[in-house]
């Protein structure tokens, strides 16, 4: 089980807006870490998506965004996308493990 | 352009042992801090361990004393050895570099090692 929380799949239409939860605890996301989150499409090496809570790197388009509030983070997509259709893992820092920690990862389904 | 590449994954039998390598280009690995970081198959991420550009290392428990990462300056390559290897060892290996701010800002393709009889 991961220290990190995540629903184990999602879906939705295309246009649509769907978020994807991630819940910690004290010693991670409470405690002030900063919550990165990572897209993988099928078959391939995950991405940066956002990183620092709530920032883009350059190319990811602004349908994705990211906010965090007390233990939990969550990652938002808007104008939902066939392409969008990958995994999305969450990932934090835990003081009491001394280490990077991630979600177990959560399978996004465009219907 | 920042580029990593993983070799030397394969099939091992239990209790075995294997050399994972990551040869980086576009970036100096020495400078950086690296990890390996592996996914079972069906599951999610997992972090293995950590070279800071200082030189110092870390581990998950799961794989203390059983695996050491290090690096090559002279190859600009990062290297896992993995030993008294366990079926539950059974992953894609990850290269990734760290940025300022404790995310994984580049990853390699991945290598799979398999521990199986």
């Amino acid at each position: 089980q991961s220290v990190l929380t995540q629903p184990p799949s999602v879906s939705g239409a295309p246009g649509q807006r769907v978020t994807i939860s991630c819940t910690g605890s004290s010693s991670n996301i409470g405690a002030g870490y900063a919550v990165h989150w990572y897209q993988q499409l099928p078959g391939t090496a995950p991405k940066l998506l956002i990183y620092g809570n709530d920032n883009r790197p350059s190319g990811v388009p602004d349908r994705f965004s990211g906010s965090k509030s007390g233990t939990s983070a969550s990652l938002a997509i808007t104008g939902l996308q066939a392409e969008d259709e990958a995994d999305y893992h969450c990932q934090s820092f835990d003081s009491s493990l001394s280490e990077e920690v991630f979600g177990g990862g959560t399978k996004l389904t465009v219907l | 352009e920042v580029q990593l590449v993983e070799s030397g994954g394969g099939l091992v039998q239990p209790g075995g042992s294997l050399r994972v390598s990551c040869a980086a280009s576009g970036f100096t690995v020495s400078s950086n801090y690296m990890s390996w970081v592996r996914q079972a198959p069906g599951k999610g991420l997992e972090w293995v361990s950590v070279i800071y550009s200082g030189g110092n290392t870390y581990y998950a428990d799961f794989v203390k004393g059983r695996f050491t990462i290090s690096r090559d300056n002279s190859q600009n390559t990062l290297y896992l050895q993995m030993k008294s290897l366990r079926p539950e060892d059974t992953a894609v290996y990850y290269c990734v570099s760290h940025a300022n701010g404790g995310y994984y800002d580049s990853w390699g393709q991945g290598t799979l090692v398999t521990v199986s009889s």
